[in-house]
C-alpha cells in the first residue's frame, strides 16, 4: 500500500527564517510526486510535480527536491503571506488506466513578523 | 481560482438522511475525483471517473455513490448518513485519467448532526 509521512506536523518560523519540509514515500511505480498548499477552509492549490530522482523545481520562495525515497519543499526567506498547510502526494498507477494520489497529513506551516 | 466549482458550500443534515454534492470540473477536464477530508486523517481517496467512467476506486463507503454525467459534472451521493460522515469533500479534474496534475475545488463541508 502506498504511504506518504510528512514531517514535522508543524513549523513556526520567524520572517526570513529559511527551513525544509520533508516529505518520505513508499509507492510502487511512482508516477509523480506533488506538491499542493492549502489554505484554511480552500481546496489543495497546485505547486509541483516531481517525476524522477535528482529533479528540482523552483517557484518565487519555494524549491521543491525529490530522491528516490524522499521530496523536500525548501522555503527560503518566508513570509506571512507562506503561512497554510503543506501537503505531499504521490501518484501510481491504477489497474484499469485510473489515477490515484495518495496524500500525507501535511505540514502546518506558520510564518511569524 | 482552480476553475473547479463545487456546491453547495456547507451542509448541515441529521443522521440517517441523504445529501448530494455537485462538482463541475474545470473546462476541458474529463476527469473527476472525489476526496474526502477529515481532521484526523487527512485526505482520503474516494473515487475517479474519466469521460463518464469509473476509473479508479478508493476506500469509499457501500452507503456512498457518484456518477458523472455526460456534461461531465459529477455528482456524489452520500445515504444512511453517520456523525463519523461530517468532514470537508473535495472534488478534483484533471485533463486525462493519469499522468496529470489535479485542480482542486475549495469543498463542501458536510456536518451531520
Amino acid at each position: 500500500e502506498d504511504q506518504v509521512t510528512q514531517s514535522p506536523e508543524a513549523l513556526r518560523l520567524q520572517e526570513g527564517e529559511s527551513s525544509s519540509l520533508n516529505c518520505s514515500y513508499t509507492v510502487s511505480g511512482l508516477r509523480g510526486l506533488f506538491w499542493y498548499r492549502q489554505d484554511p477552509g480552500k481546496g489543495p492549490e497546485f505547486l509541483f510535480t516531481l517525476y524522477s530522482a535528482g529533479e528540482e523545481k523552483e517557484k518565487e520562495r519555494l524549491k521543491a527536491t525529490l530522491t528516490k525515497k524522499e521530496s523536500f519543499l525548501h522555503i527560503t526567506a518566508p513570509k506571512p503571506e507562506d503561512s497554510a498547510t503543506y501537503l505531499c502526494a504521490v501518484q501510481a498507477g491504477v489497474t484499469g488506466g485510473g489515477n490515484k494520489l495518495t496524500f500525507g497529513t501535511g505540514t502546518q506551516l506558520k510564518v511569524e513578523l | 481560482d482552480s476553475g473547479v466549482t463545487q456546491t453547495p458550500k456547507h451542509l448541515i443534515t441529521a443522521t440517517g438522511q441523504r445529501v448530494t454534492l455537485r462538482c463541475s470540473p474545470r473546462s476541458g477536464d474529463l476527469s473527476v475525483y472525489w476526496y474526502q477530508q477529515s481532521l484526523d486523517q487527512g485526505l482520503q481517496f474516494l473515487i475517479q471517473y474519466y469521460n463518464g467512467e469509473e476509473r479508479a476506486k478508493g476506500n469509499i463507503l457501500e452507503r456512498f455513490s457518484a456518477q458523472q454525467f455526460p456534461d461531465l459534472h459529477s455528482e456524489l451521493n452520500l445515504s444512511s448518513l453517520e456523525l463519523g460522515d461530517s468532514a470537508l469533500y473535495f472534488c478534483a479534474s484533471s485533463e486525462a485519467p493519469s499522468g496529470t496534475t489535479l485542480h482542486f475545488g475549495n469543498g463542501t463541508r458536510l456536518t451531520v448532526t
